[in-house]
């Protein structure tokens, strides 16, 4: 199963846009790319994914890189509320024998400041 | 539409004894996930289900077991519990056929939270 590699931890300020990078650079043709996150005491949830081409919605936008060996979650302002755990994953097609499931690495800790 | 629901949320057990946790994914998804969480070893997958089947497995001893039922509710039983078995064990739901579970959004629930005293 493909890897992803996230910084520990990131800073950003209140209101400012913040851009937080994974490497995938095992991933495969079929692999989606998702993005959780987790806040404190709560469950993961679900961000964003995409396959391609760069994604929005209300919460974010997802910005692939052409060759898809990176990708960028991007949060235009954030918010104390966004302080969270982002975990950034690869999902592909079932496999008999693989894991084949959301595969978590230890994500990008997210601080922010007011 | 209802959340993931998961019972009970905490448990205290001692060492050796066996317990069950249960998960009612969201009305409609066929598909539930384990996962248990701890501050040394982040999230890791336990296994998944669809429609009854195991699909998937992830590397944990056969402590570790777990069922679907018809309703797509589903249990996982750990027994001859250890110390290191005190995590968060999630459960998650997802839409979808077998064919596009992958692509889907997978819905968290709140966790249950394991003491093995």
């Amino acid at each position: 199963d493909a890897k992803t590699t996230q910084p520990n931890s990131m800073e950003s300020n209140e209101e400012e846009p913040v851009h937080l990078p994974c490497n995938h650079s095992t991933i495969s043709g079929t692999d989606y790319i998702h993005w959780y996150r987790q806040l404190p005491s709560q469950g993961p949830e679900y961000v964003i994914h995409g396959l391609t081409s760069n994604v929005n919605n209300r919460m974010a936008s997802l910005a692939i890189a052409e060759d898809r060996k990176s990708s960028t979650l991007i949060l235009h302002r954030a918010t104390l509320r966004d302080a969270a755990v982002y975990y950034c994953i690869l999902r592909g097609r079932y496999k008999r024998g693989s894991q084949g499931n959301l595969i978590f690495g230890k994500g990008t800790k997210l601080s922010v400041k007011p | 539409k209802a959340g993931v629901t998961q019972t009970p949320r905490y448990l205290i057990k001692t060492r050796g004894q066996q317990v069950t946790l249960s998960c009612s994914p969201i009305s409609g998804h066929r598909s539930v996930s384990w996962y248990q969480q701890t501050p040394g070893q982040g999230l890791q997958f336990l296994f998944e289900y669809f429609s009854e089947t195991q699909r998937n497995k992830g590397n944990f001893p056969g402590r570790f077991s777990g069922r679907q039922f018809s309703n797509s509710r589903s249990e996982m039983n750990v027994s001859t519990l250890e110390l290191g078995d005190s995590a968060l064990y999630l459960c998650a739901s997802t839409s979808g056929t077998s064919g596009t579970l992958y692509y889907n959004e997978q819905f968290f629930g709140p966790g249950t939270r394991l003491t093995v005293l």
